[in-house]
């Protein structure tokens, strides 16, 4: 079965640059979406086809795929960035795939 | 605007079967898939099936097969996943899903606990 690898956590300080990946083979093959969830909240999408980011996301929020690597970038990573972030593709054998999530720490 | 609305929390016991709702709104209700996705406390999102809500056709995950069942009632436009077998491995948050791109909407969440 297909398989979504990410860090299990990420620590940044409050204007630094957060970088999460996310790897699977031949990723760059697929889109790749990205999602945020907070404590006791549902997910919500802050990247999808792998770059592209839904009206009210911060442009902070960035994406990119290639390889086997798609990788969310926020850049001047704040505060309220902090939660867990997920990855998603889809495999035509598998079905949805969610990567293992990354827990993001703002210090 | 789009809503995806679940039924309340359950609490049942090993061996039983549950069933929850979620009932879809503000858009037409057969134009997208919808997904059922699981989320144990404190762990990872882990998909469980979808239906396409036009024809019915179903697509589970390896690691639900033979326990999970997706339906849907085009008329309340409400989709439902029924799971068997309970186990308390499976007291998790449950989530039905539109994962259509820049579509993409969640419903609240239902707790189910499996509890004796």
């Amino acid at each position: 079965s297909y398989e979504l690898t990410q860090p299990p956590s990420v620590s940044v300080s409050p204007g630094q640059t957060t970088t999460i990946t996310c790897s699977g083979d031949e990723l760059g093959r697929r889109y790749t979406t990205w999602y945020q969830q907070r404590p006791g909240q549902s997910p919500l999408l802050v990247i999808y086809h792998d770059n592209k980011r839904p009206s009210g996301i911060p442009d902070r929020f960035s994406g990119s795929n290639s390889g086997n690597t798609a990788t969310l970038t926020i850049s001047g990573t704040q505060a309220i960035d902090e939660a867990d972030f997920y990855c998603q593709a889809w495999d035509s054998s598998t079905g949805v795939v969610f990567g293992g999530g990354t827990k993001l720490t703002v210090l | 605007q789009v809503q995806l609305v679940q039924s309340g929390a359950e609490v049942k016991k090993p061996g039983a079967s549950v069933k929850v709702s979620c009932q879809a709104s503000g858009y037409t209700f057969t134009r997208h898939e919808i997904h059922w996705v699981r989320q144990a406390p404190g762990q990872r999102l882990e998909w469980m099936g979808w239906i396409n809500v036009g024809n019915g056709n179903t697509k589970y995950s390896q690691s639900f097969q033979g326990r999970v069942t997706i339906t849907r009632d085009t008329s309340a436009t409400t989709a439902y996943l029924e799971l068997s077998s309970l186990r308390s491995e499976d007291t998790a948050v449950f989530y039905c899903a539109i994962l259509s791109g820049l579509f993409d909407y969640w419903g609240q969440g239902t707790l189910v606990t499996v509890s004796s």
